[in-house]
């Protein structure tokens, strides 16, 4: 049974690029959250989709948007890339929305602006 | 603004020595605390999710409190092993009348090395 998975592994784009990374959820995981990790500082929640819809937002401004599909894989999009975009990116899974579910993480995706 | 506090935010230990960490949150605005581990170059592994006072969790070694009154949870790893050396993340849910659906808040982590 695979896990989550993420693609690619690392990035490197220039300031004012366009990103796109990806996410398969774990077997049987409908729900998809993702998060920014900055050098220093623990995950911080960008947003999360269920039903091919977007649930909840963190504090990310609209220069991140993302997308489910019918499959559950979900992808994040940054637009307008900046320096302090630079950060590693995790995939959560988990199955449904109840709050108290473990999430799932894939290994991450380092995106590095330059 | 919800803050989730993890001390101390690093610990050198010997093999075998027992240590413990706190995680520190908002005890107004509780629903869940998770646990999670996470090993250089993998992935998170969530190790407890704990949602109610006084609430006691174990996984060999591991073990995990929470007191929601005062706002903390303890994780404890007794005889600890090099391969215990990890950060570790807590991570608290606010409830669901705000809105929420599962979004975790994280600490900024401790990270334990364990020498031989």
């Amino acid at each position: 049974d695979a896990g989550v998975t993420q693609s690619p592994t690392h990035l490197i784009k220039t300031r004012g690029q366009q990103v796109t990374l990806r996410c398969s959820p774990k077997s049987g995981h409908d729900t998809v959250s993702w998060y920014q990790q900055a050098l220093g500082q623990g995950p911080q929640f960008i947003f999360q989709y269920y039903e091919e819809e977007e649930r909840q937002r963190g504090n990310f401004p609209d220069r991140f948007s993302g997308h489910q599909f019918p499959n559950y894989s979900s992808e994040l999009n940054v637009n307008a890339l900046l320096l302090g975009d630079s950060a590693l990116y995790l995939c959560a899974s988990s199955p449904g929305l109840r709050a108290y579910n473990e999430q799932f993480f894939g290994p991450g995706t380092r995106l590095t602006v330059l | 603004i919800l803050n989730v506090e993890q001390s101390p935010q690093s610990l050198h230990v010997q093999e075998g020595d027992s240590t413990n960490f706190t995680c520190s949150f908002p005890s107004s605005n509780f629903y869940a605390l998770h646990w999670y581990r996470w090993e250089t170059a993998k992935s998170p592994e969530a190790l407890f999710v704990m949602t109610l006072n006084g609430d006691e969790k174990k996984k060999g070694r591991i073990s995990a409190t929470l007191n929601t009154k005062e706002g903390y949870s303890y994780l404890y790893i007794k005889g600890s092993q090099p391969e215990d050396s990890a950060t570790y993340l807590c991570a608290f849910i606010p409830p669901l009348r705000s809105g929420n659906t599962g979004k975790l808040i994280f600490g900024q982590g401790t990270t334990l090395q364990v020498k031989p």
